[in-house]
């Protein structure tokens, strides 16, 4: 099993492009989410998906967008990038929707200019 | 809404001295989990503990769930260099599905 992957591992974008931060995970898993780590504030929540087709918002959700059209997939849009959303984005997985142990994908680093 | 704070936010230890972070939440929580991530890295599970005032071992590391499931710490005995990393807690509450709270993190340094 690969686990949970994501790409790009490093991106950088002009402020106002847009783009999509890919997340895979062949566990079949059903709770998927989108974190920001960035330095001093830990990781926030963004979006999480509890299973294909329905998707909620976490603490920080202004500014991307989320869907779930397979049990596999979780993409993560920017619509206008920020440089206040320089960050390392982080995917994660878990079976189970009780707070169950979550497996991160490798991360990506975003850096919007 | 939730939060889970955490201290201290940097720690440096010199190789073989104990090391502890602590956790601590206003509202009980459902459960919390405690993850390492190494520099560069990403987090990687660690444990989980659910019930009152319970108790786990992990070779040299101690994590603990105080009674009222408000607090835990992660304990680490005669650090060593393999233990540098970031520690962080993420609360769990009964109340927000599957979604977890953590902390800002510790940062630990372990100078040989």
């Amino acid at each position: 099993n690969a686990g949970v992957t994501q790409t790009p591992k490093f991106q950088v974008l002009k402020t106002g492009q847009s783009m999509t931060l890919q997340c895979a995970q062949d566990m079949n898993h059903e709770y998927m989410s989108w974190y920001r780590q960035d330095p001093g504030m830990g990781l926030r929540l963004i979006h999480y998906s509890v299973g294909a087709g329905i998707t909620d918002q976490g603490e920080v959700p202004n500014g991307y967008n989320v869907s779930r059209s397979t049990t596999e997939d979780f993409p993560l849009r920017l619509l206008s990038a920020a440089p206040s959303q320089t960050s390392v984005y982080f995917c994660a997985s878990s079976h189970g929707l009780g707070g169950e142990t979550q497996y991160f994908g490798p991360g990506t680093r975003l850096l919007v200019l | 809404g939730q939060q889970v704070m955490q201290i201290p936010q940097y720690q440096h230890v010199q190789e073989g001295e104990d090391f502890t972070t602590y956790c601590n939440s206003s509202t009980t929580l459902s459960n919390i989990q405690w993850y390492k991530q190494r520099p560069g890295g990403h987090p990687v599970f660690l444990i989980q503990l659910v019930k009152s005032g319970e108790v786990k071992k992990q070779k040299r590391l101690t994590f603990q769930f105080g009674e009222a499931k408000k607090n835990s710490s992660l304990h680490i005995t005669a650090t060593q260099t393999t233990d540098v990393g970031t520690y962080f807690c993420a609360g769990h509450y009964w109340d927000t599905g599957n979604q977890f709270y953590f902390g800002t993190g510790t940062s630990l340094t372990v100078i040989p």
